[in-house]
């Protein structure tokens, strides 16, 4: 089965340029997590969606940040204008009501 | 509010040796309880979870978790320690639903031979 994939796995780019980052969730899972992790802050929730509509975005840092999830298959998180301090490993996650969350293997996002 | 407290942001055991990380919580519902597993360049997986059902529950790789109330505890053991083990583990506390995961700092494990 597949399990929730994410792109790209690295990014390297300069500061002030547009970052997305893509997650296509398992199918027929109706909620999808996005996650940042760093060393100093650890694992935080931006937002979550159910049924492609956001739940809860409180965790999403700044108007910098935005995600959308245009149809139960894809979901994007994108940084504009990107801060060498958004650096750190993005994740996406996605499960059923009720059950645990399955992860992707995350984005490594560098921002020179 | 819910959140997590895991002991100890480093532990290491000898190969064959018991391994014991630490987690307590704090929920103002019946939580749900997880640790997840990660490796290096890996996302988090789902070692076992605790849903209200039996207090002792057990995982994949051999570990195991004891949901203790009174302690408001969720230690995740192991008998005997592989070199394969070594990894960071998250234990994770949500409301009823199971959404909205809250995951304490990570403990790495180092095995040694």
């Amino acid at each position: 089965d597949a399990g929730v994939i994410q792109s790209p796995r690295h990014e390297v780019t300069e500061m002030g340029q547009e970052v997305t980052l893509r997650c296509k969730p398992i199918s027929g899972h109706d909620y999808l997590f996005w996650y940042r992790q760093t060393m100093m802050r650890g694992l935080e929730l931006l937002i979550y969606f159910n049924n492609n509509v956001p739940i809860d975005d409180s965790g999403m840092p700044e108007d910098r940040f935005s995600a959308k999830m245009p149809n139960a298959s894809f979901s994007t998180l994108k940084i504009q204008p990107s801060e060498p301090r958004d650096s750190a490993v993005y994740f996406c996650a996605s499960s059923l009501i009720g059950q645990p969350q399955h992860f992707g293997d995350g984005t490594r996002l560098s921002i020179l | 509010a819910q959140s997590v407290t895991q002991l100890g942001s480093h532990v290491s055991v000898s190969e064959g040796a018991l391994v014991l990380l630490r987690c307590n919580y704090s929920s103002s519902v019946p939580p749900y309880l997880f640790w997840y597993v990660q490796y290096p360049n890996q996302g988090l997986q789902l070692l076992l979870k605790y849903t209200s059902a039996a207090t002792l529950v057990k995982g994949i790789n051999g570990f195991e978790a004891e949901f203790k109330k009174s302690e408001t505890s969720f230690h995740l053991t192991k008998p005997s320690a592989h070199m394969s083990d070594a990894a960071e583990y998250f234990c994770a506390v949500s409301d009823g639903n199971g959404n909205k995961l809250v995951f304490g700092a990570g403990t790495i494990l180092r095995v040694k031979s």
